[in-house]
């Protein structure tokens, strides 16, 4: 089956411009997570979903990150007034209930 | 808070030696899970195994293998008869379970080279 994608796979954006990330989850999985990977890092967690609410968004670094995922199954992840400091791979994963993650290939976003 | 450290940043052997990559965490919750991730230069985390805090068993899957030990708060991985194909990045990671979800804290990876 399709595992999580997410588009596009590449953004490149100016300074203070805003972006938005897609993830598609893999077909009934009710957790969806956003993860943001520096260069030489492991992934930190922003936040994740537990249906349509963010059940814990305590990783998002600041107001200018916001997530939503509307009807329980595709998510995007919002960048407002972006900041060189915001490059990175941003990663989705997703899992079905008390079960293992399983990641996307990730959004790698460059800030110029 | 919870931690994971993996103190080596890089190995480098041959191909067909034995490599166990190490992994250290910290918790205050009595129930976890434990977690290996391999991410190859693709660059898509792959699932290894996860492993909950009442489950000390080791762990064997083809030349994977894996140790478990709660006294000293380790999940090691290791890798037998390495091959060039197991190359990549390998990051331990820490959860608990909280409504039905899990909330990974990882490690800062280990990157392993495995030479021809």
């Amino acid at each position: 089956g399709a595992g999580v994608s997410q588009t596009p796979s590449n953004k490149v954006t100016e300074k203070g411009k805003y972006v938005e990330l897609r993830c598609d989850p893999i077909s009934g999985h009710t957790a969806l997570y956003w993860y943001r990977q520096s260069l030489g890092q492991g992934p930190e967690f922003l936040i994740y979903f537990q249906g349509t609410g963010a059940a814990d968004d305590s990783g998002l670094p600041n107001d200018r990150f916001f997530a939503v995922r509307p009807e329980g199954s595709v998510s995007t992840l919002k960048i407002q007034r972006t900041e060189r400091g915001d490059s990175a791979v941003y990663l989705c994963a997703s899992s079905s209930w008390g079960n293992e993650q399983f990641f996307g290939p990730g959004t790698r976003l460059t800030v110029l | 808070a919870q931690k994971v450290t993996q103190a080596q940043t890089e190995i480098s052997v041959v191909e067909k030696e034995d490599v166990t990559l190490d992994c250290v965490y910290e918790t205050r919750d009595t129930t976890y899970y434990l977690f290996w991730y391999k991410q190859p230069p693709s660059g898509e985390l792959v699932f290894l195994i996860r492993r909950n805090s009442f489950d000390e068993q080791n762990e064997i899957s083809g030349r994977y293998s894996w140790n478990f030990q709660k006294s000293t708060s380790s999940f090691n991985f290791t890798i037998t008869a390495s091959q060039v194909v197991d190359s990549a990045v390998y990051f331990c990671a820490l959860s608990d379970l909280i409504q039905g979800a899990q909330k990974l804290v990882f490690g800062q990876g280990t990157r392993l080279t495995i030479n021809p």
